[in-house]
């Protein structure tokens, strides 16, 4: 069946502008997950959405991100005044369900430029 | 907080050979234990993933084991293949996936 899919693949933005990428879940599955990858950080996780309970945004690094998923489907991830430390390729992932029972399966990811 | 290391940083190989990645981590008390490969510029592919209850899982040339209490796991790649060269992350899980670094590995004919 389709895997999770990400838009757009590429994004380049001046600095400054806001921006918004989209993730399509696996179908059925509860849990939805964003992470970053950057040179030098490594992978690192950012929010994470359970089905209707509240998000887990311990991972967002400034009040310039922020997510929402809308009907227990499809997320965007939103930055405001894109800054050149965002640069960097955004995942998403998803599960059948949050917790350590379940694998997660991620998308081919969205690469943010920042100009 | 769970700190989650891999080495080598890199590794190159002849193919056929056996090879062993290392993942370690600082909190042992987690839920699972999970292998990925990312070829470059692409997403991850989830190889192997160990609940905390198991001590090893295989899937063909693969094999993930667990030592919770010592805070390791290891994945072995048995007779290796050009087509095995990717990056080869491993993450731990507690309330949220945790990542290693990687091991960037290369296979050559």
């Amino acid at each position: 069946g389709a895997g999770v899919s990400q838009s757009p693949s590429n994004k380049v933005t001046e600095k400054g502008k806001d921006v918004e990428l989209r993730c399509d879940p696996i179908s059925g599955h509860t849990a939805l997950y964003w992470y970053r990858q950057s040179l030098g950080q490594g992978l690192e996780f950012l929010i994470y959405f359970q089905g209707n309970s509240a998000p887990d945004k311990s991972g967002l690094p400034s009040d310039r991100f922020s997510a929402e998923r809308t009907g227990g489907s499809v997320s965007t991830l939103t930055i405001q005044r894109t800054q050149q430390e965002d640069s960097a390729v955004y995942l998403c992932a998803s599960s059948e369900g949050q917790g350590g029972l379940y694998e997660q399966y991620f998308g081919p990811g969205t690469r943010l430029t920042v100009t | 907080k769970q700190e989650v290391t891999q080495i080598p940083a890199a590794l190159s190989v002849p193919e056929g050979e056996n090879l062993v990645l290392n993942c370690s981590f600082t909190d042992s008390a987690i839920y699972n234990l999970q292998w990925f490969r990312q070829d470059p510029g692409k997403g991850l592919t989830s190889l192997l993933l160990i609940q905390s209850s198991q001590r090893e899982q295989t899937s063909g040339r693969l094999n993930a084991s667990l030592d919770k209490s010592s805070g390791r796991s290891t994945l072995y790649i048995a007779a290796s293949q050009p087509g095995d060269s990717a990056t080869y992350l491993c993450a731990a899980y507690t309330d949220k996936l945790i990542f290693g670094t990687g091991t960037r590995l290369q296979v050559f004919p």
